[in-house]
């Protein structure tokens, strides 16, 4: 079946650090590869997608690339803000006519000035 | 994208009872899902909710505990019945299209006491 290894956090930046959260995966198909956000006290907010191998999503600095021969798609940042402290999502979607999400288990980014 | 409302937004229910939790989507959609976010977890599947037909639940979550109903292409319920503390968690509804990201709403924070 589908699954989502993401890095255990909490994490915890310096502002303007660099930001990496790891993400593997195992699925049959062709999955899809989202990261979603969620800010303390709110719903879930996509960040950035990739559909096939070797895309590039990003969004608000953020970037993470479809690795198909690693299995993986880690976030990055270049330089973090405090605004960026939230429980970040690695999810899936298999491309075998099942459109729901398996999610990772999140990874809590604390940002400090 | 769709824009997802969902309420209550929080509730404080006493075990034994039941709980409704509406979401609205501003336009017309193919999928809806709802999850449940127990405590510091990931998201869990509870079901597809499928327009005019019954849910289709994932293991572990029943229609006697969890019925929902969608009526339309832009509604859908969730009930959670015969509460208990364990049901204490946050509900969450998606909503998207076959070929397009899900849209999550804000969730409802459910208390058991």
């Amino acid at each position: 079946g589908n699954s989502v290894t993401q890095m255990e956090g909490p994490v915890t930046l310096s502002e303007e650090a660099f930001l990496t959260i790891n993400c593997t995966y195992t699925a049959t198909g062709y999955p899809s590869l989202f990261w979603y956000v969620q800010y303390p006290g709110e719903g879930l907010q996509l960040l950035l997608k990739a559909t096939k191998a070797d895309d590039k999503g990003s969004n608000k600095g953020f970037e993470a690339t479809y690795r198909k021969e690693t299995t993986s798609f880690h976030l990055e940042k270049g330089s973090v803000q405090v605004s960026d402290s939230a429980v970040y999502f690695c999810a899936l979607r298999s491309g075998a006519g099942s459109y729901q999400l398996t999610f990772g288990k999140g990874t809590k980014l604390s940002v400090i000035p | 994208s769709a824009v997802i409302s969902q309420k209550p937004s929080r509730d404080i229910c006493q075990r034994g009872t039941s709980l409704t939790i509406q979401c609205q989507v501003d336009s017309q959609v193919t999928m809806m899902f709802w999850y449940r976010q127990q405590p510091g977890q990931s998201l869990t599947l509870i079901a597809t909710a499928n327009q005019g037909s019954e849910a289709t639940y994932e293991s572990g979550f029943v229609i006697d505990k969890f019925p929902i109903s969608r009526p339309n292409l832009t509604f859908s319920t969730l009930t959670v019945s015969n509460l208990s503390p364990e049901d204490s968690s946050i509900y969450l509804c998606s909503a998207g299209h076959t070929n397009s990201p899900l849209h999550f709403g804000n969730g409802t924070r459910l208390t058991v006491t």
